[in-house]
């Protein structure tokens, strides 16, 4: 059974630090891993997705490793403002049978940027 | 492209109703999973639909219960709600494409139960 880990659990920043987000799963056999971010009340926003054969992805301010064969991955995130607080999650994508559609998520990291 | 929608977006019910949650994915997507969220719990897997055929089922009693239609949209009920049923429902769809698909999420469903 997949177990998904978030640390920290909440994190507090000043404005334009550079941030790092960690993530570590116990099943090594995932498809893919996707960091979503979510605000209060919402519903999920895709950032990143990370297939298995990959060890980066970029997209603007953000950046994220997968070492799948260490069960982890990391979120980083560059300059944080403020519009990037939000409750930050991530999910790998079991491999094998048909679970595409079946996520594990962590319990997530609380960010916190302040002006 | 019109994203995930979810209606109703807020409901509130008394114990030992039911309830019905749509989903409609995005056009051409044809996997709808969903999801509960709480407090709690965090983000769990209730089941996943393609094709309108059930592929994955969480560890959730059968009070829960799904179905999608020919066109991919897809609704979960739950009978004989439980105060403990009280939740976010977030459904989300892909395109199925093995080892590159992105879920993309509703907005979702509040629901709480009284």
């Amino acid at each position: 059974k997949q177990e998904v880990t978030q640390i920290p659990a909440a994190l507090s920043v000043p404005e334009g630090e550079n941030l790092v987000l960690n993530c570590s799963f116990t099943d090594s056999a995932i498809y893919n891993l996707q960091w979503f971010r979510q605000d209060p009340g919402k519903g999920l926003t895709s950032l990143l997705l990370i297939q298995s054969s990959q060890r980066e992805q970029t997209s603007g301010r953000l950046n994220a490793s997968l070492d799948k064969s260490s069960g982890r991955s990391t979120l980083y995130i560059a300059a944080s403002q403020p519009g990037d607080s939000a409750t930050y999650l991530c999910a790998p994508t079991p491999a094998g049978g048909t679970s595409y559609g079946k996520l594990t998520f962590g319990q997530g990291t609380i960010l916190t940027v302040h002006p | 492209k019109a994203g995930v929608t979810q209606t109703p977006r807020y409901l509130i019910k008394t114990r030992g109703q039911q309830v019905t949650l749509s989903c409609s994915p995005i056009s051409g997507h044809r996997s709808v999973s969903w999801y509960q969220q709480t407090p709690g719990q965090g983000l769990q897997f209730l089941f996943e639909y393609f094709s309108e055929t059930q592929r994955n089922k969480g560890n959730f009693p059968g009070r829960f219960s799904g179905r999608q239609f020919s066109n991919s949209r897809s609704e979960m009920n739950v009978s004989t709600l439980e105060l403990g049923d009280s939740a976010l429902y977030l459904c989300a769809s892909s395109l199925y494409q093995r080892g590159t698909d992105t879920q993309y999420f509703g907005p979702g469903t509040r629901l709480t139960v009284l």
